[in-house]
C-alpha cells in the first residue's frame, strides 16, 4: 500500500470547521483512502473512506482531489470531543491488512 | 453487539516472565488483527488471520512472539520471555472480510517491569 504525508498536528476551537490533510502522490488507481480516529485510552474508530468520489455521512466529509493526490477529511463544528488522533490510510480492496502512520493530532479548544 | 473484546485491559509482567493477551472478535467477522501501538513507534501492524488461518505475520518481532486463532470466537498473542521494550497497547481488531472496515477493541495495555 502507498504512503500517506499528514501534519503530525493541528490546533481548532470549538464550533469551527476544520480541514486535515492528507497527501498520497504515489497512490494507485485500485487504493482507497480510509479515515480512522483515536482518542486517547480507546482503539482506532472507522470515520469514512472513498476511492475517487466526495463522500460523507454522519461524522465527516472527504474531499478527494481529482488526481486523486491528496485528500481532505473535513469536520464541521468541531465540539471538544473531536479531539483525536486523525488516521490517513491506503487499502488496496484484497487482502492485505492495514498499515497505518503517526496521523494528525487534531486538538480542539473551547 | 459488544464490540471487539480484549482481556486483561491491563497487564503488569516482570522481565522475563510470560504474557498472554485475550482477543475475541465482532461474531461472524472473519478476520482479525493484531496491531502493537507506542509512543515512539505509533500504530504497527503485527499480524493477522483469516477464517482462523494464519495469513500475515511479517510484523511480528522473529522472536518471543506468537499469535494463535484455535477458533473462530477467540485469537490469543503471547509474548515469552517479557522485556521491557514490550511495554506497549496491544490492540486487537476484526473486520467481516479482510477488505472490510476494521473496528478495534479498547486494547491492553502491558507494562513490564
Amino acid at each position: 500500500d502507498a504512503k500517506t504525508t499528514q501534519p503530525d498536528s493541528m490546533e481548532s476551537t470549538e464550533g469551527e470547521t476544520v480541514h486535515l490533510p492528507c497527501s498520497h502522490a504515489t497512490i494507485s488507481g485500485n487504493e482507497y483512502i480510509y479515515w480512522y480516529r483515536q482518542v486517547p485510552l480507546q482503539g482506532p474508530e472507522y470515520v469514512t473512506h472513498g476511492l475517487q468520489q466526495n463522500t460523507t455521512n454522519s461524522m465527516a466529509f472527504l474531499a478527494i482531489a481529482s488526481d486523486r493526490k491528496s485528500s481532505t477529511l473535513i469536520l464541521p463544528h468541531v465540539s471538544l470531543r473531536d479531539a483525536a488522533v486523525y488516521h490517513c490510510i491506503l487499502r488496496v480492496n484484497n487482502n492485505n491488512a492495514p498499515r497505518f502512520g503517526a496521523g494528525t493530532k487534531l486538538s480542539v479548544k473551547p | 453487539n459488544a464490540g471487539v473484546i480484549q482481556t486483561p485491559r491491563h497487564k503488569v509482567t516482570g522481565k522475563g516472565q510470560e504474557a498472554t493477551l485475550w482477543c475475541e472478535p465482532i461474531s461472524g467477522h472473519s478476520a482479525v488483527f493484531w496491531y502493537r501501538q507506542t509512543i515512539v513507534q505509533g500504530l504497527e501492524f503485527l499480524t493477522y488471520f483469516r477464517n482462523q488461518a494464519p495469513i500475515d505475520d511479517s510484523g511480528m518481532p522473529k522472536e518471543r512472539f506468537s499469535a494463535q486463532m484455535p477458533n473462530q470466537s477467540h485469537s490469543t498473542l503471547k509474548i515469552q520471555s517479557t522485556q521491557p521494550q514490550d511495554s506497549a497497547v496491544y490492540l486487537c481488531a476484526s473486520s467481516s472480510q479482510v477488505r472490510d472496515t476494521q473496528y478495534f477493541g479498547p486494547g491492553t495495555r502491558l507494562l513490564v517491569l
